[in-house]
């Protein structure tokens, strides 16, 4: 089974602290993705990569970025952590040949204060 | 640009009682078709998908969902609901891995 795996379940941090939120998969895929989940409005897509050291952005970027470095992680950072950025965040990966189909990781609950 | 509209916010069924969540999306083409299944505290479940072919699609845990193109809709159903599928259900459009949409959920009570 593919295992989607991410670091904290719940964050609590102060406003202007800088937080990164790390996902790991463990079935060598290709794309890798950052969702913020906020009620009634769904996920929305942060940032997604397509392979190591590669980024593109999703329709909410600001105030986030994205790291890379090996193929299994994928890290959102918030820069200097605001009230506004309270929410789920949700870590999903895809392999190409799925088309689409994405596993998600449990969410991480951050609340900044 | 697509868009996925869920119309129920929340939805409270009997146990043992049929299902409908619906589904519309508005695309250009003819869209990939998922619905995902977020129970408390955990992250998002694949319980069907659509690409082509069948438009009545089975999917996990005795859920279907048919694809009607003049509606545009995607209407997940179950004949009969367990206490076990109270959760949130998010249907997504797509075309490819980063040009997905999801819809704000439908949360799912069930009485017993």
């Amino acid at each position: 089974d593919v295992k989607v795996t991410q670091s904290s379940r719940y964050l609590v941090k102060r406003t202007g602290e800088k937080v990164f939120l790390e996902c790991v998969q463990d079935m060598d895929h290709e794309n890798m993705f950052w969702y913020r989940q906020d009620p009634g409005l769904g996920l929305r897509l942060i940032y997604f990569s397509y392979d190591v050291k590669m980024k593109e952005k999703g329709d909410i970027p600001e105030g986030y970025s994205v790291s890379r470095e090996k193929k299994e992680r994928f890290s959102l950072i918030l820069e200097s952590a605001s009230t506004n950025q309270t929410s789920m965040y949700l870590c999903a990966s895809t392999d190409s040949d799925l088309y689409n189909e994405q596993f998600f990781g449990p969410g991480t609950r951050l609340t900044v204060l | 640009a697509q868009s996925v509209t869920q119309p129920d916010i929340h939805i409270t069924v009997s146990e043992g009682a049929s299902l409908e969540l619906r589904c519309n999306y508005s695309y250009g083409a003819t869209p990939y078709l998922f619905w995902y299944v977020q129970s408390p505290g955990q992250g998002l479940q694949l319980l069907l998908k659509y690409f082509s072919g069948d438009t009545l699609v089975q999917g996990i845990k005795g859920f279907e969902a048919e694809f009607k193109r003049s509606q545009s809709s995607f209407n997940l159903r179950k004949p009969s609901v367990h206490w076990s599928d109270a959760a949130e259900y998010f249907c997504a459009v797509g075309a490819h891995e980063v040009d997905m949409r999801f819809g704000a959920g439908t949360r799912l009570t069930v009485k017993p």
